[in-house]
């Protein structure tokens, strides 16, 4: 069955430094949704991006879906200690309409 | 309000145990979906039913049943719970889904542990 994996796992970085979690899929994606979960809380979306080499950004994040569709990639610049939580990478996959989330990555930003 | 709510939101229970986690929104959504989150293992699906009529089997459907009662109730039941069920569940909702998919408004979480 479809496969969503995310990298790393886990990242510990000093606040201002940048990060970057990255998902690969199995098969070709149709769209990918990215998702935030703060500790004790609910996963929370994020972003939605559909087209081949999309790149999409919102404010310090930066999304990108890769031109075959089966990875992507979420970037913050200079994190801050709001940023703490584990970020998930979900695809969709046409004519299904289910959602297979990634494994996640926990981000810990230390002041 | 919270649109999306789960109850119980903790439960403990023994293995052999009958359980059942409910899910109730107000989104006026379609779609609804249950996930289970384990450390490491992200979220996984385990049902997802598109309107009434329709119930779906996910990645770990496996000693889970579901029942949508209504478009606004979905519910989730362990009918002999084993201890490797322990885990977080998740409720989810979206709207009608087009080329471009919609996203996933998530519920509270149900903490359930199996002795």
């Amino acid at each position: 069955g479809q496969q969503v994996m995310q990298i790393p796992q886990y990242q510990h970085v000093q606040e201002g430094e940048d990060f970057t979690t990255y998902c690969n899929s199995s098969t070709t994606l149709s769209n990918i949704q990215w998702y935030k979960q703060r500790p004790g809380g609910h996963p929370v979306f994020l972003i939605q991006l559909v087209k081949s080499g999309e790149v999409k950004k919102q404010k310090r994040l930066t999304f990108q879906f890769g031109e075959a569709k089966k990875n992507s990639s979420l970037h913050i610049t200079a994190t801050q200690t709001t940023d703490v939580g584990t970020y998930f990478c979900a695809g969709g996959t046409s004519g299904t309409y289910k959602y297979i989330f990634g494994t996640g990555t926990r981000l810990k930003v230390l002041a | 309000d919270a649109d999306v709510t789960q109850t119980p939101r903790n439960r403990i229970t023994k293995t052999g145990k009958r359980i059942m986690l409910e899910c109730s929104q107000t989104k006026g959504h379609d779609r609804m979906y249950w996930y289970r989150q384990d450390p490491g293992l992200g979220l996984r699906l385990i049902y997802y039913s598109f309107d009434v009529k329709d119930i779906n089997k996910g990645e770990i459907s496996d000693g889970y049943s579901v029942s949508r009662q209504a478009q606004a109730k979905f519910s989730l039941s362990l009918e002999s719970a084993i201890p490797n069920q322990t885990a977080l569940y998740f409720c989810a909702t979206s709207s009608l889904v087009g080329l471009g998919g919609k996203d996933l408004f998530f519920g509270p979480g149900t903490r359930l542990t199996v002795l």
